[in-house]
């Protein structure tokens, strides 16, 4: 069974950092690009990043406008780990982060068809 | 201010067929592949639709996607009260060389 779990979410400072972990588990880690989706409180999706398999060059990264220079995607594919370092956090990065895997090996489509339950991140003074 | 425009809602009786747009532009759904989220209330979000009218296994086929052009639709058939939800598109900018979802649509089953 395919299975994600999102931790290391929490009250932040703005400015301060956090640093999101995705423990996967049931299928070949290093075979799939990861990404992660954020929901803001009562608002819609937003793409935020993502890493493609370590087939493609050890895993290439994307990052969404809003957090290039701030956000961290990475991934340990001996823990089945992925990873999202953020830094400089700010109020509007307050949300829900899921962890999500794209559909094919090899590929990443963002066809994300198997998420974690999501972390909550709250930045506030 | 989402770069893929959808209604903000929808609604529809039981059995009926409702479609949900999403409006974009060349950079993106006129040269991209769409898909197609169902988030219900409380869960993390499910891939409905890829390839802009491909469902995945155990998806039922009372969902269907197309596009054309710069839109995309999301049609449901049969509309039953699990339906209840909100459903977003996504495809890939090649202006903002990211991905990009579009503001969301509550589906309200009547």
């Amino acid at each position: 069974e395919v299975q994600l779990l999102e931790s290391g979410g929490d009250l932040a400072q703005p400015g301060g950092s956090l640093r999101l972990s995705c423990a996967v588990s049931g299928f070949t880690f290093s075979s799939y690009a990861m990404s992660w989706v954020r929901q803001a409180p009562g608002k819609g999706l937003e793409w935020v990043s993502s890493i493609t398999g370590s087939g493609d060059r050890g895993g290439v990264t994307y990052y969404a406008d809003s957090v290039k220079g701030r956000f961290t995607i990475s991934r340990d594919n001996s823990k089945n780990t992925l990873y999202l370092q953020m830094n400089s956090l700010r109020a509007d990065d307050t949300g829900v982060y899921y962890c999500a895997r794209d559909r094919l090996m090899w590929e990443l489509l963002l066809d994300l068809d198997c998420w974690g339950q999501g972390t909550l991140v709250a930045v506030s003074s | 201010q989402s770069v893929l425009t959808q209604p903000p809602s929808v609604s529809g009786t039981p059995g009926q067929r409702v479609t949900i747009s999403c409006s974009g532009s060349s950079s993106n759904i006129g040269s991209n592949a769409v898909k197609w989220y169902q988030q219900l209330p409380g869960t993390a979000p499910k891939l409905l639709i890829y390839g802009s009218s491909q469902r995945p296994s155990g998806v039922p086929d009372r969902f269907s996607g197309s596009k054309s052009g710069t839109s995309a639709s999301l049609a449901i058939s049969g509309l039953q009260s699990e339906d209840e939800a909100h459903y977003y598109c996504a495809t890939w900018d090649d202006s903002l060389n990211g991905w990009v979802f579009g503001g969301g649509t509550r589906l309200t089953v009547l």
